[in-house]
């Protein structure tokens, strides 16, 4: 992921609807991805992940979207709940050397009932 | 199944001290990873222990290390801190197949360690 200043981005939204949340990663070589959800005073919490060799995966309410070509993540939240209300960020892994992870800053997701 | 523990939750030291976090994993998990998260950096991994072997490592100074023990607990150590080490630890656990494996790699967060440096 890329770091992208001080401030988290926020998305805020309604109860009931469907989210975005986007995350740029810069490493060419990235092809391993996870989002993460991370509620305030907790750790980071695994949501979904994906492979290179997929464009997208679904879940339970959740589906991940992977464009190589642009290096870019999104995670879709379909009928967003007010507990969906967290820091959601991704992370990337590279095939190139350490086998490491780096992360987004992440967006702050807020839900209103 | 307990989660993954971390002691203790708060900590504040001085500048120049040296600091000792711990961490138990969840039980029969043998991969345990180190991240710091700061509102500037956000979140960096540190290093990954896999049954007593660190596996991985992050782009951090020698003042952070860390090691895991035969039942898989682990801790982590800064030496002469910085005001800049001022942060949230995080441990993970995972069964421990690794990212690379091609599998789903699932990692258990603690609820961290909260560092003041002052």
């Amino acid at each position: 992921g890329e770091s992208v200043g001080l401030h988290l981005p926020t998305l805020s939204v309604q109860e009931g609807d469907n989210s975005i949340i986007n995350c740029a990663y810069s490493n060419s070589a990235s092809d391993y991805f996870i989002w993460y959800k991370q509620e305030s005073g907790k750790g980071p919490q695994f949501i979904i992940d994906i492979r290179s060799n997929m464009d997208k995966r679904q879940g339970q309410r959740v589906t991940v979207l992977l464009n190589k070509t642009v290096k870019h993540l999104s995670l879709q939240i379909a009928a967003t709940q007010p507990g969906d209300s967290a820091v959601y960020f991704c992370a990337d892994y590279s095939s190139g050397g350490s086998y490491i992870p780096t992360f987004g800053r992440g967006t702050s997701l807020i839900v209103h009932p | 199944k307990a989660g993954v523990t971390q002691t203790p939750r708060y900590l504040i030291k001085t500048r120049g001290q040296q600091v000792t976090l711990s961490c138990s994993p969840i039980s029969g998990h043998r991969s345990v990873s180190w991240y710091q998260q700061t509102p500037g950096q956000g979140l960096q991994f540190l290093f990954e222990y896999f049954s007593e072997t660190q596996r991985n490592k992050g782009n951090f100074p020698g003042r952070f290390s860390g090691r895991q023990f035969s039942n898989s607990r682990s801790e982590m150590n800064v030496s002469t801190l910085e005001l800049g080490d001022s942060a949230l630890y995080l441990c993970a656990s995972s069964p421990g197949q690794g990212a690379r494996i091609g599998m789903t790699y699932e990692q258990y967060f603690g609820p961290g360690t909260r560092l003041t440096v002052t």
